[in-house]
């Protein structure tokens, strides 16, 4: 069964600080791709970053980058030189080949001044 | 472009009252989707589209149906609302980029519709 695991319910992190957030997936499809969202408490989602299966480099976005580790399953975001801003809840989501979209349950970002 | 947008923001139901909440897209996307998201847990996908005129159930479907008549417009009706549907509910569409292995659909949400059944 295909499934994403978010482990961190919630973190803290210092302000300028980089912070890993977890997640693990499980698919037998070889085509799919991960994504990251983030929630600020607004409630709108907003794509933060893409990583496809098939990508042999790890996506980046400014200062989001993606630990894409396709062996062990995992594809945890980095988010360096964190800011107050970044505070929200955060959700990795795997993307399969029948365009369905699997969520995290999501890991809360408290970033202190 | 107004992107993705969500009609109404916030709703108040009645057991058994029915309801439909409407998803505009603006963006000539081919594939919209209709998710909830309960507290504490992610998105979960209830019925999604690829396409004008077809429709698919995703995890959660019962208790609702959807309607693609037009490709900018996804419905989703609540036939008899049940206080288990109390619920923020998100729409989304998305495009296809790129061909074969390369494939990048993000997908665009709107601001959410929170809806309250009593």
């Amino acid at each position: 069964a295909q499934k994403i695991t978010q482990t961190q319910p919630g973190m803290f992190v210092q302000e300028k600080e980089a912070v890993t957030l977890d997640c693990t997936y499980d698919t037998s499809d070889q085509s799919y791709g991960l994504f990251w969202y983030k929630q600020p408490s607004s409630g709108e989602m907003i794509f933060l970053i893409y990583q496809g299966s098939y990508d042999e480099q790890n996506a980046t976005e400014g200062r989001y980058s993606l630990n894409f580790q396709k062996a062990r399953k995992s594809a945890n975001l980095v988010i360096s030189a964190s800011q107050l801003g970044d505070s929200a809840m955060y959700f990795c989501a795997l993307i399969l080949s029948s365009y369905k979209l699997i969520f995290g349950s999501g890991t809360r970002l408290l970033v202190r001044p | 472009n107004a992107g993705v947008t969500q009609t109404p923001k916030f709703r108040v139901l009645k057991t058994g009252q029915s309801m439909t909440l409407l998803c505009a897209q603006d963006m000539n996307h081919e594939y919209m989707y209709w998710y909830r998201q309960d507290p504490g847990m992610g998105l979960r996908l209830i019925h999604y589209s690829v396409g004008e005129g077809t429709t698919a159930k995703g995890e959660v479907p019962d208790g609702y149906n959807v309607s693609r008549l037009k490709k900018q417009n996804f419905l989703l009706g609540l036939e008899s609302a049940a206080p288990s549907q109390t619920s923020v509910y998100f729409c989304a569409s998305s495009y296809l980029a790129g061909t074969g292995r390369y494939l990048q659909e993000t997908q665009y949400f709107g601001p959410g519709t929170r809806l309250l059944v009593l």
